[in-house]
């Protein structure tokens, strides 16, 4: 059995403050993928990174960096410099490489206030 | 715009009637996903296309519920008899089997489902 943990229901930080989202999971598995999604009010979940369980390298995307642990079975996300538009629910979630369905997290509800 | 789309986005509906949703995909993707989503967590999966072949299903798909994609494009989701239990955000992703090393699922808008 496949399980996403997002252990912070709910973060709250001022504007230009870094964040960072937690993320751990769980399985048998030996190889696998995880991904980050982004669901902002309007609804719509949108893709911001898929990892292999391969590579253990950090990644860094503009603001956004990802680091995954396989060691502890983490996969944090980090917002450098977060900003108002960066509000929304971040999804972590998990899928078999062998597999179809993305096993997601409860979601992480950041806001940033001006 | 080339996302996937859904229709319709909201439906409101009384208990014991059914309802049909669509999903019309990624025009070059040939895998379609169902999820259900309630309010404030996250997406469930509940069932999986390949072309026309319905290969997974979870079990929360109940009898009750059934998934269809006729010719490999669009899909829909039929839930029958439905139950208050069901109210929920129903979302449809796409994704292409050429990207073999993550087959990124993209999301549609979804369609909020109320039953009174």
């Amino acid at each position: 059995a496949q399980k996403v943990t997002q252990a912070q229901t709910e973060i709250s930080v001022v504007e230009k403050e870094d964040v960072t989202l937690d993320c751990v999971y769980e399985t048998r598995d030996t190889t696998y993928y995880l991904f980050w999604y982004k669901q902002p009010p309007s609804g719509e979940l949108v893709f911001l990174i898929r990892r292999n369980s391969f590579d253990e390298q950090n990644e860094i995307s503009g603001r956004y960096s990802w680091n995954f642990q396989k060691s502890t079975s983490s996969f944090n996300f980090t917002i450098t410099a977060s900003q108002v538009v960066d509000s929304a629910v971040y999804f972590c979630a998990l899928r078999q490489t062998s597999g179809s369905r993305l096993t997601f997290g409860e979601g992480t509800q950041l806001t940033v206030n001006p | 715009d080339t996302g996937v789309s859904q229709n319709p986005r909201h439906k409101i509906t009384k208990r014991g009637q059914n309802v049909t949703f669509r999903c019309d995909p990624i025009s070059e993707h040939n895998r379609l996903y169902w999820y259900r989503q309630t309010l404030g967590q996250g997406p469930e999966f509940l069932t999986y296309f390949q072309n026309e072949a319905q290969l997974e299903k979870s079990r929360l798909l109940s009898d009750r519920f059934s998934a269809e994609r006729p010719k490999g494009s669009f899909s829909t989701l039929e839930i029958q008899r439905t139950e208050q239990g069901d109210s929920a955000m129903y979302l449809c992703a796409s994704s292409s089997q050429g990207d073999v090393q993550g087959w990124e699922q993209f999301f549609g808008p979804g369609t909020r489902l109320t039953v009174l």
